[in-house]
């Protein structure tokens, strides 16, 4: 595997499910991020880690609730969502978390709530 | 507030022809970058634009990034299918972790 991989690429949920959304990077990157991408909309900046450590959380909902074990490792988990929730989430790593280094991204996870 | 506005929203085009997207804020930038995302795809970089008055070529693509740093524009040569996507700036403050996106301008070229 190279690059930014991300699983799955396709979830269907419930209001009431929990599930979790899940990237690995394989460029030994030390920044890892997760975004939303709504249609109509900008790519939304939800958390940055940087060395396992999260570095800016711009007031995302607590139904949103990440995880980086590792450099190399992030988790979004999420439990009672909205439909409003429904997007494209797509992580990306960059070499470091200053906003100057390039950004390299996953293929997505396409969210549907229902 | 959305930092970089992007124009035109959409643009669908004839194979051959020449076109100019535009990027543009209020707001100076230390850096931009262009992507382009694919349907069902993540963004894949471009180019990174540092200097002011910069220009940078990638093949049949022209980047230019302002002197006063506020804007930027991709001019593509003699498009082609495969250059149809969704072409998205982001823009890095003097502070801060984020990069800063627009909405993206669709392009479509057909045959």
């Amino acid at each position: 595997e190279t690059g930014v991989t991300q699983t799955p690429r396709h979830l269907v949920m419930g209001m009431t499910n929990k599930k979790s959304l899940k990237c690995e990077q394989h460029l030994g990157h030390n920044a890892m991020y997760w975004y939303k991408q709504s249609a109509k909309k900008p790519l939304e900046l939800m958390f940055v880690y940087s060395l396992e450590e999260r570095v800016e959380n711009n007031s995302v909902p607590s139904r949103f609730s990440p995880e980086c074990p590792n450099s190399s490792h992030l988790f979004l988990h999420l439990h009672t969502l909205q439909p409003e929730d429904s997007a494209l989430y797509l992580c990306a790593s960059s070499q470091d978390s200053d906003r100057h280094y390039e950004q390299y991204f996953g293929p997505g996870t396409r969210l549907t709530v229902t | 507030t959305q930092l970089l506005e992007q124009s035109p929203q959409f643009l669908s085009i004839q194979e051959g022809e020449n076109l100019t997207v535009y990027c543009n804020s209020s707001s100076v930038f230390s850096s931009l970058q262009w992507y382009r995302q694919e349907p069902g795809e993540g963004p894949v970089l471009l180019v990174t634009v540092v200097t002011g008055g910069e220009v940078k070529k990638l093949k049949r693509l022209t980047f230019q990034f302002g002197d006063a740093r506020k804007d930027s524009s991709l001019h593509i040569t003699a498009a082609q299918p495969g250059d149809t996507g969704l072409y998205l700036c982001a823009g890095g403050l003097y502070s801060g972790y984020a990069l800063n996106f627009g909405k993206g301008t669709s392009l479509l070229v057909t045959p």
